[in-house]
């Protein structure tokens, strides 16, 4: 069974600290990005991926950086968190571009920031 | 910029009583529109891709259809298993990232 996996399903964390959020997928795929879910506001894109070791902003990339080191693994850092960073976190991949296909979303994860 | 809105919000139905939730969009060049349901806590997961207008798909209860401006889910004789929010997404120009909408939460009661 394929799969998208985020190493924490919940996480708190407090003021200032560095926070790092993994993901890994197991389908070779090419693209992988991460959002964050807030009520109201739903998913936003917040840095994305193509290729390893390649990176591109997404709608809303202050205060976090990404690290795309192996081509299953892409990692979400929060440099200094902060309160307004609560929130859900997804992970997601997608084949190849030019073609239109579909993400695979992970479970997310719930981060708090106190 | 790429503009999708869900409608209604929020959307409660009777077990049985058919209904249908809508997303509009605004793109350059749709290369592709999805719907994904999201159980509470969980990631979203994928329904269907409809690529161009006049296009349809089936699964279960569920029928997405798709026009130039717009896509339809409908859902004959829901069970409360359907309750969920469902989300639309498009896919536009050469991008491969979709834009979400808010979403449909849908209640399902007996």
């Amino acid at each position: 069974d394929v799969k998208v996996t985020q190493s924490s399903r919940y996480l708190v964390k407090r003021t200032g600290e560095k926070v790092f959020l993994e993901c890994v997928q197991d389908m070779d795929h090419e693209n992988m990005f991460w959002y964050r879910q807030d009520p109201g506001l739903g998913l936003r894109l917040i840095y994305f991926s193509y290729d390893v070791k390649m990176k591109e902003k997404g709608d809303i990339p202050e205060g976090y950086s990404v690290s795309r080191e192996k081509k299953e693994r892409f990692s979400l850092i929060l440099e200094s968190a902060s309160t307004n960073q609560t929130s859900m976190y997804l992970c997601a991949s997608s084949r190849g571009r030019g073609h239109s296909y579909g993400y695979t979303f992970g479970s997310g994860t719930r981060l708090t920031v106190v | 910029e790429d503009q999708v809105t869900q409608s209604p919000e929020a959307l409660r139905l009777q077990e049985g009583e058919s209904s249908s939730l809508n997303c509009s969009y605004t793109v350059s060049g749709l290369r592709g529109l999805f719907w994904y349901r999201q159980d509470p806590g969980k990631g979203p997961e994928f329904l269907f891709t409809l690529y161009s207008a006049g296009e349809e798909k089936e699964k279960e209860r569920l029928k997405a259809t798709l026009t130039k401006k717009e896509s339809f889910l409908h859902i004959t004789a829901p069970k409360p298993e359907d309750s969920a929010t469902y989300l639309c997404a498009v896919q536009a120009g050469t991008a491969s990232k979709l834009t979400f909408g808010t979403g449909t939460r849908l209640q399902v009661t007996l």
